[in-house]
Order: structure tokens, then sequence, then C-alpha cells
């Protein structure tokens, strides 16, 4: 079974600075999607960064983006220039490609809190 | 699109009482997935649907449990005899199938068994 792990159940950062939030996971497939997922507090998550395993290069979404280090198995967010907004619960998520296989896993979520 | 959507918001029973809850996904998605996220922890899969047809239930999901999707469009999780670890957010969400990557959540029904 897939599993997804987030070491660090809380860190903060000085607002402007920039922060990097770590997931390892273990699989045995070869192709699979990997997630960054935000949830405020009291609101919905969202996507905030995807990865596809076959691509060798990183993925970045303007201030967010990430490191992929398949052979390793991990998978960090990185935040640039962090903003109050982006306080949350941070939740790293697998998925295999397999059609019938959509289901997310998740790791146990960091709690990101931005200093002002 | 206006999103997922979930009905009730927050919930508070008695334990031994019944208990369902409403999902309307995103229209003109296929894929409706079920997770439950107790206190401290990420999402876990309980169920997902490909238009009507539930095609995964985890172990999760106990005999207390049952979930609808009757016309392919909006979802229904209904828990019997409700017990005090049943106390979580039960999040939906929905994807456009093959189409579609990326999971889309609603707001959760945050249910407390008393």
């Amino acid at each position: 079974a897939q599993t997804v792990t987030q070491s660090q159940p809380e860190m903060s950062v000085q607002e402007a600075e920039t922060v990097t939030l770590s997931c390892t996971y273990d699989t045995s497939e070869s192709d699979y999607y990997l997630f960054w997922y935000k949830q405020p507090p009291s609101r919905q998550m969202i996507l905030v960064i995807r990865q596809e395993a076959y691509k060798q290069q990183n993925a970045t979404e303007n201030r967010f983006s990430v490191n992929f280090q398949k052979a390793a198995k991990s998978f960090s967010l990185k935040i640039s220039d962090s903003q109050l907004g982006d306080a949350a619960m941070y939740f790293c998520a697998y998925r295999r490609t397999n059609f019938g296989n959509e289901k997310l896993t998740f790791g146990t979520g960091t709690r990101l809190t931005i200093i002002p | 699109d206006t999103g997922v959507s979930q009905n009730p918001r927050h919930k508070i029973t008695k334990r031994g009482q019944n208990v369902t809850f409403r999902c309307d996904p995103i229209s003109e998605h296929n894929r409706l997935y079920w997770y439950r996220q107790t206190l401290g922890q990420g999402p876990e899969f309980l169920t997902y649907f490909q238009n009507e047809a539930q095609l995964e239930k985890s172990r999760l999901l106990s005999d207390r449990f049952s979930a609808e999707r009757p016309k392919g469009s909006f979802s229904t999780l209904e828990i019997q005899r409700t017990e005090q670890g049943d106390s979580a957010m039960y999040l939906c969400a929905s994807s456009l199938g093959l189409a579609g990557v990326e999971q889309y959540f609603g707001p959760g029904t945050r249910l407390t068994v008393t």
C-alpha cells in the first residue's frame, strides 16, 4: 500500500521569506501523481501544485515550486515570498495513474504559520 | 462552476441516531469521492463513484455506512447508529474522470456525535 509521510507537524516563516515543507512517500509504482493541497482554517481544500512522476522537470506555480526526487521518493514544496494568506494546513498527496485507482492518499499535514 | 457544495455544514447528533449528508459535485464531473478527516490527520478515502456506479469502498466504510449516487449527480452518505468515533469532517470531492486529474473539494460536513 502507498503511504505518504510529512515529518513536520508545524512550520513557521517570516512574511516575505522562503519556507520548504517536506514530504516522502512509498510506492512500488513507476508512474503516479503527487500533489500539494492547502487547507486554510475553516475553508475548503484547494490544490496548490501537482507533479506527474514521469516528468523530470519540477512543477512551478507562481510562488510555489516543488523539488521532486523520484529515486529518493521525496516531494518537497517551496513557498517563496511568503504571504499572510499562505497560512494553512498543507497536505501532500499521492495518486496512482491507473483507471479505477484514483483515490488520493494524504499525509498527516504540516501547519504553516506566517509571522508578520 | 459553483464548486462542490455539501450540506449540512455542521451536524450534531446523539449516539445511536442516523445521519445523512449530501454532496453536490461540480456539474459534468462524473467522478465523486468521499473522504473522512479526523482532527490532526489528513483525509482518508472512504469511497468513490463513477456516475452512479460505486467503484471502490475503503475498509473504513463499515456496514453502518452507505453511500449512493442515484442519478450520477448528487451523492448522499448515510451513517446508521452513529458512534462517538464517527465524529469527523466528511469531505466530498469531484473530478472530470479520465480527463481530470485534479479533485475539487467541498467545504465538508463536520459531524459531532455526543
